[in-house]
């Protein structure tokens, strides 16, 4: 089983819907989350930190769900500019030892007119 | 905005040549990070320095590529000899070594070993 798992898609929604997508982890001494997205032939952005309450940023919601392992990423109204690739990334101990930061393969994002 | 600089953007060149990259990190940032992105495999972690030391290069096949930061402005990942396998896009990050504190990535470089 890999330490963190997506869903590779790819979603195809009409623009102006809400779409979710997970994340799995299998480390549970994880403790930072964050999503990133990435354009086609582009480098990773980063699009949002995950904290443990949850949060928001305009119509990106982000969700972390430590008992059962999984981070989630909401779109609300999605847009057609919101296509892209979404990448969840789990850290065990943040930065400051030598932990491992696993990326996802990522979750194709694509929203049709 | 602050960026991490790559370079060269693009490189080709025939297997067994020595492939050097180049990478500069936000200034301030302490923690560098070197990645590779195929599609098959998706984005590898090849190796990680906080203060210029190496912490973990243990995604980095060691025979043939090696990853160094002679300054706190400079990162570089080398390949010799370099063969066809290794053709790929490879990401330099850089962050602050604090919890929470996200990766910037670099535009990438994209190589392609004839």
């Amino acid at each position: 089983r890999k330490e963190v798992e997506q869903d590779p898609g790819p979603f195809n929604v009409p623009e102006g819907a809400t779409v979710a997508f997970n994340c799995t982890y299998s480390n549970s001494a994880s403790q930072s989350f964050f999503w990133y997205r990435q354009d086609c032939r582009k480098e990773p952005k980063l699009l949002m930190s995950v904290y443990s309450s949850g949060n928001e940023d305009g119509r990106f919601t982000a969700q972390l769900n430590r008992a059962s392992q999984y981070i989630s990423l909401l779109i609300r109204d999605s847009k057609l500019s919101d296509s892209a690739t979404y990448l969840c990334v789990v850290a065990a101990s943040g930065y400051s030892s030598a932990s491992k930061i696993i990326f996802g393969s990522g979750t194709r994002l694509s929203i049709r007119p | 905005d602050a960026r991490v600089t790559q370079t060269p953007r693009h490189k080709v060149t025939e297997m067994g040549q020595e492939v050097t990259m180049r990478c500069q990190p936000i200034l301030g940032h302490n923690t560098v990070f070197w990645y590779r992105q195929t599609m098959m495999q998706g984005l590898e972690l090849l190796a990680y320095f906080r203060n210029r030391a190496p912490l973990d290069d243990s995604g980095m096949p060691k025979d043939r590529f090696s990853a160094e930061m002679p300054d706190a402005t400079l990162a570089t990942l080398k390949i010799q000899p370099s063969e066809p396998r290794d053709s790929a896009v490879y990401f330099c990050a850089s962050g602050l070594a604090m919890s929470n504190q996200p990766q910037h990535f670099g535009d990438g470089t994209r190589l392609s070993i004839l």
